[in-house]
């Protein structure tokens, strides 16, 4: 089971850019990553995913090296609102939910 | 994506009872559901999957008897939590498998 590091928390101010990691060593050929966000009291959200490179969508986007060893979440411009916790996971993009192991995630703080 | 929702958003009930938690796909079918409890500052842990038509598959530590899951349909999923104890107490999310997992927004299970 492919299991994730992330820290455990971050700070930012509203209008910057912000920069979450997550290391996944044991990550499998046929696993993709996947990053949520969680606001309290409320079923998480899907962001982005991505297989290699670089994933772009309206919200974020989603650095993926060669050896696919690690990942980057990118925010471009945080508000206020973009406060949440952010989940890393890698799985089987069939679905395999058994294989996904939620970490604690990321709690980011964005301050005015 | 598809839109998944819980009914009620919130319960309080007195130890001993049974309390019944909806998880319904509003606009996907889905022959798969899974069942998620989140104690606060936790993360999320997969409780059990629930297969239409057939008996869920419940995690390790589980009880299947305490956690009965029932998914009679390709939209509707429910877990009921039979004589509730205030260790109970928790949030519980469903979600469902498409192209990835959709949540939905959670119970908040307050046990007296």
């Amino acid at each position: 089971l492919a299991k994730t590091t992330q820290p455990i928390s971050m700070d930012s101010y509203e209008g910057q850019e912000v920069n979450i990691t997550c290391s996944h060593n044991n990550i499998a050929t046929n696993d993709y990553i996947t990053w949520y966000q969680q606001f309290p009291s409320q079923g998480p959200r899907f962001i982005i995913q991505g297989y290699k490179t670089k994933v772009t969508n309206e919200v974020a986007s989603l650095f993926i090296p060669a050896d696919r060893k690690s990942s980057t979440l990118s925010l471009p411009r945080v508000s206020l609102s973009d406060t949440a916790v952010y989940y890393c996971l890698v799985g089987d993009q069939a679905g395999n939910n058994r294989k996904l192991i939620w970490g604690l995630g990321t709690s980011l703080a964005v301050n005015p | 994506g598809a839109v998944v929702s819980q009914h009620p958003s919130r319960v309080i009930c007195k130890s001993g009872t049974s309390v019944k938690i909806e998880c319904r796909s509003l606009d996907f079918q889905a022959t798969t559901m899974f069942w998620y409890r989140q104690f606060p500052k936790q993360s999320l842990m997969l409780m059990a999957t629930s297969n239409e038509g057939s008996k869920a598959t419940y995690e390790q530590g589980v009880e299947k008897d305490k956690f009965l899951i029932n998914h009679a349909s390709l939209t509707l999923s429910t877990l009921t939590v039979t004589s509730a104890h205030p260790e109970d107490s928790s949030f519980y999310i469903c979600s469902l498998q498409g192209e990835t997992q959709y949540f939905g927004p959670g119970t908040r299970l307050l046990v007296l």
